[in-house]
């Protein structure tokens, strides 16, 4: 079955400087992958998606991801976080082996930005 | 106002009592989700429906029931609430095929608490 790990439960950072959000998933012939963020007392919403093409995606808020196939990795970029990012950020898949569009998460990472 | 909506967003009950969580939309889309987040374990599927007349059981539908009155309409049962019930229950929904494939639009999730 398919599974999704991200690596870090919790990872502060001072304002600034940059961040990445670690994500694995178990290897799959085809895969979409994901990257939502939770704002405190929020819904999740989507901040970029991987499904053909390119393997550095851009998303909202100047986040970005690069797909590797090789590592089935999927990690999450910001090159000078924000107050404002302080966040849970889920990683997620979906697979051929998941009944085309049941998506998988990960645990979350807490990303708690200080100044 | 929010095209993924839940009600309540904040209940608490006791042991034993039957609560229903109501997720109503206006985004048009077909497929609808329950899900469940608990600390540390990310979200994890409840049930899912792809129309009315389909619906499907994810992985920890026990002690949960769903309806699907109407497209823009999939409610979420305890029928006998538990307290390792207590968490935070989100409502999704999706739409068919690309540029959009398998996004899931979010409501701002209900908060059960069960004592």
């Amino acid at each position: 079955a398919q599974s999704v790990t991200q690596l870090d439960s919790q990872v502060p950072v001072f304002e600034e400087a940059p961040v990445e959000l670690r994500c694995n998933y178990s290897s799959s012939v085809s895969v979409y992958l994901f990257w939502y963020v939770q704002y405190p007392n929020q819904g999740l919403q989507l901040l970029l998606k991987y499904l053909s093409g390119s393997t550095l995606v851009k998303g909202i808020n100047g986040f970005e991801a690069e797909f590797n196939k090789s590592q089935t990795s999927f990690h999450l970029r910001k090159p000078s976080v924000h107050i404002s990012d302080t966040a849970e950020y889920f990683c997620a898949v979906i697979d051929e082996y998941t009944g085309g569009f049941k998506t998988i998460f990960g645990a979350g990472t807490r990303l708690f930005v200080k100044a | 106002d929010a095209d993924v909506t839940q009600t309540p967003r904040n209940r608490i009950t006791k042991t034993g009592k039957r609560i229903m969580l109501e997720c109503s939309q206006t985004k048009g889309h077909d497929r609808m989700y329950w899900y469940r987040q608990d600390p540390g374990l990310g979200l994890r599927l409840i049930y899912y429906s792809f129309d009315v007349k389909d619906i499907n059981k994810g992985e920890i539908s026990d002690g949960y029931s769903v309806s699907r009155q109407a497209q823009a309409k999939f409610s979420l049962s305890l029928e006998s609430a538990i307290p390792n019930q207590t968490a935070l229950y989100f409502c999704a929904t999706s739409g068919p095929g690309a540029p959009n494939t398998g996004e899931l639009f979010f409501g701002e999730g209900s908060r059960l608490t069960v004592l």
